[in-house]
């Protein structure tokens, strides 16, 4: 499974685009990049996955270049709900579980 | 998306005896299921690989005899700690993956605290 790298903690102030990237040098061709976001006490909550190029939902958008070497989650202005773990995996299927890294710590601030 | 649900929430238990949690998947089926353990500040760390129908796969350094996982249906994976210590206790999440095969969703959570 491929091992990520991402900041361990951001600050950003409410209304602010907040972009978390993560590195995943060595991803293999069949891996989807997932982000996942996580409340205290709570599991997991499904952010947006994508393969290649960009993707964009109703909350986030995902930026992946060309080598696939890395991804970038975009926030549009965030509030202080915003305020939780955000984690960036890759893996090549749902039958293959997801190993966690640290994750980003995002503190939104009035 | 998809909803896996666990049971209970919040357990709290007694030094020595055993508690369950369930996963279920509340609108599709899943041949497998995960569990992690997370404690407070921490990351999420796996456990095993429930399958449907056999037995889980535990990772290293988990005890298998300790962490029962049984995966009796296409819905329900349960998670028994057996003989449960203070140690034991921790934020136990369970995930799946969904119909689309690609993405995998998660429980809520159960908190064990053992006293």
């Amino acid at each position: 499974l491929a091992k990520t790298t991402q900041p361990i903690s951001m600050d950003s102030y409410e209304g602010q685009e907040v972009n978390i990237t993560c590195s995943h040098n060595n991803i293999a061709t069949n891996d989807y990049i997932t982000w996942y976001q996580q409340f205290p006490s709570q599991g997991p909550r499904f952010i947006i996955q994508g393969y290649k190029t960009k993707v964009t939902n109703e909350v986030a958008s995902l930026f992946i270049p060309a080598d696939r070497k890395s991804s970038t989650l975009s926030l549009p202005r965030v509030s202080l709900s915003d305020t939780a773990v955000y984690y960036c995996l890759v893996g090549d299927s749902g039958n293959t579980p997801l190993v966690f890294g640290k994750g980003t710590r995002l503190s939104v601030i009035a | 998306g998809a909803v896996v649900s666990q049971h209970p929430s919040r357990v709290i238990c007694k030094s020595g005896t055993s508690v369950k949690i369930e996963c279920r998947s509340l609108d599709f089926q899943a041949t497998t299921m995960f569990w992690y353990r997370q404690f407070p500040k921490q990351s999420l760390m796996l456990m095993a690989t429930s399958n449907e129908g056999s037995k889980a796969t535990y990772e290293q350094g988990v005890e298998k005899d300790k962490f029962l996982i049984n995966h009796a249906s296409l819905t329900l994976s349960t998670l028994t700690v057996t003989s449960a210590h203070p140690e034991d206790s921790s934020f136990y999440i369970c995930s799946a993956p969904g119909q689309s095969g690609n993405t995998i969703y998660f429980g809520e959570g159960s908190w064990l605290t053992v006293v």
